[in-house]
């Protein structure tokens, strides 16, 4: 079973929208939680990082995590055409850098 | 911005030949880490280094080995390869700061074993 899940695996998203999916993880050794973003041919990119509980925002893309049902969000604001990637959410635990564990990603179209 | 390059960007091996990645990060990250991405089972961690002359076996290592001669080169060693091991391989680097480690990717490589 994956140890992080993402949902829903696609959406669209009419330009100008907001975009908004989710990310859950079933091990509580996870503390901390990053978004990552994938254009087609390209390596993964990092949006933004989240440690703390509640809300944290960089422009257009606003991030939730809630610890205690280690469920984490992303929400994409005013969505443009560039916006249109492969979302990653990805985890990590411990004092340690041991590498990150993904999710399977939610696919994201933004049509005009 | 993290620099990460890999190369090749693409490669064609057969069975049971021999395949080196290579990949080169310029800003001195301590951290480095290889990954396969597949349809299906998204990025998964095979090997990881913390410095030069280090190196850790992630969640997927076998049938695959890995060098860190240096701060910036990590290669990934496939001595037998096998049509299991087709797949799309990430490097990416990491400044080294434990579990908050934010990690930046190469472009990636695309190995094809026939």
């Amino acid at each position: 079973q994956q140890k992080v899940q993402q949902s829903p695996e696609s959406l669209s998203v009419p330009e100008g929208g907001m975009a908004s999916f989710n990310c859950t993880s079933s091990d509580r050794n996870f503390q901390y939680f990053w978004w990552y973003r994938q254009h087609s041919g390209e390596g993964p990119k990092a949006l933004m990082s989240i440690f703390s509980d509640g809300d944290k925002k960089e422009g257009r893309f606003t991030a939730h995590l809630n610890k205690a049902s280690l469920h984490v969000s992303l929400h994409i604001r005013d969505s443009q055409p560039s916006d249109s990637a492969l979302y990653f959410c990805a985890a990590s635990g411990g004092n340690y850098a041991q590498g990150l564990t993904f999710g399977l990603g939610t696919r994201v179209s933004v049509f005009p | 911005e993290a620099a990460v390059t890999q190369s090749p960007r693409n490669k064609v091996a057969v069975t049971g030949g021999k395949v080196t990645l290579s990949c080169n990060q310029t800003n001195n990250h301590n951290n480095m880490y290889w990954y396969r991405q597949d349809t299906g089972h998204g990025l998964r961690l095979i090997h990881y280094s913390y410095g030069a002359g280090s190196t850790e076996k992630g969640d997927i290592p076998d049938g695959y080995k890995a060098s860190r001669p240096s701060q910036e080169n990590f290669s990934l060693i496939l001595e037998l390869a096998t049509p299991s091991q087709t797949s799309v391989y990430f490097c990416a680097s990491g400044e080294g700061l434990g579990g908050r480690d934010t990690q930046y990717f190469g472009p990636g490589t695309r190995l094809l074993v026939l």
